[in-house]
């Protein structure tokens, strides 16, 4: 366990639609990352918050968008969902900007 | 932005031998360099990093060696065991005034074969 915690585990819905995927961070974690996995593909950086704050961008849509609340946990919003945004959505956790990242089990998404 | 390049794709060795993983990556000024271990279905885990600062780090079974001149680092695993394979990702990663901005490689397959 890594002590990142997110939820939904799975979510299937249709072209469309919006969902919000939510990541509770490591307890003491600050920084907060967002990854997207394609089937048979590598990781995705989307975009990092810090305290926050947003820090860094990545390859992320205009669709999506994200925000770290005061309490520290994460939520990543998709919207206007299409058929390529099927994938694995992974968070991940550092105390600080330089530690290494916990990852949490992901969010399998699914669009029909 | 940053370029990581990581091979081979796949790899498939004998039980008890070594695997090499080698990246590369083009930004000169990335100075952290994890790998992570995923399992199929599961998350990616650090399995070792290493620094700027650092030239070779082991632990156990594996090592990281980083040469900063060529701009590349590579994952080394010996006396391979059936539960070594996964798939592999190496990452580079840049972090300064504030952010970290992380690249990763394509990932490693690595089959050990009993």
């Amino acid at each position: 366990d890594s002590g990142v915690t997110q939820t939904p585990k799975h979510l299937i819905t249709a072209t469309g639609q919006r969902v919000t995927l939510r990541c509770s961070p490591r307890s003491g974690d600050l920084s907060v990352y967002w990854y997207q996995q394609s089937l048979d593909q590598g990781l995705q950086f989307l975009i990092q918050y810090y305290n926050g704050e947003e820090r860094a961008k990545g390859n992320i849509l205009e669709r999506f968008s994200a925000q770290q609340f005061p309490d520290l946990h994460s939520e990543l919003n998709l919207s206007s969902l299409e058929l390529g945004d099927s994938a694995l959505y992974f968070c991940a956790s550092s105390p600080s900007l330089d530690q290494p990242q916990h990852f949490g089990d992901g969010t399998r998404l699914s669009i029909l | 932005g940053e370029n990581v390049e990581q091979h081979p794709s796949t790899l498939s060795v004998q039980e008890g031998d070594s695997a090499v993983i080698k990246c590369t990556y083009s930004d000169s000024a990335s100075n952290y360099f994890p790998w992570y271990k995923q399992e199929l279905g599961k998350r990616p885990q650090l399995i070792i990093d290493i620094r700027s600062n650092v030239g070779e780090k082991k632990d156990q079974r594996i090592a990281v060696t980083l040469n900063k001149t060529a701009k590349h680092f590579s994952l080394h695993i010996t006396e391979t065991q059936p539960e070594d394979s996964a798939v592999y990702f190496c990452a580079a990663t840049r972090g300064s005034g504030g952010y970290q901005k992380v690249t990763f490689g394509i990932g490693t397959k690595l089959q050990v074969i009993p």
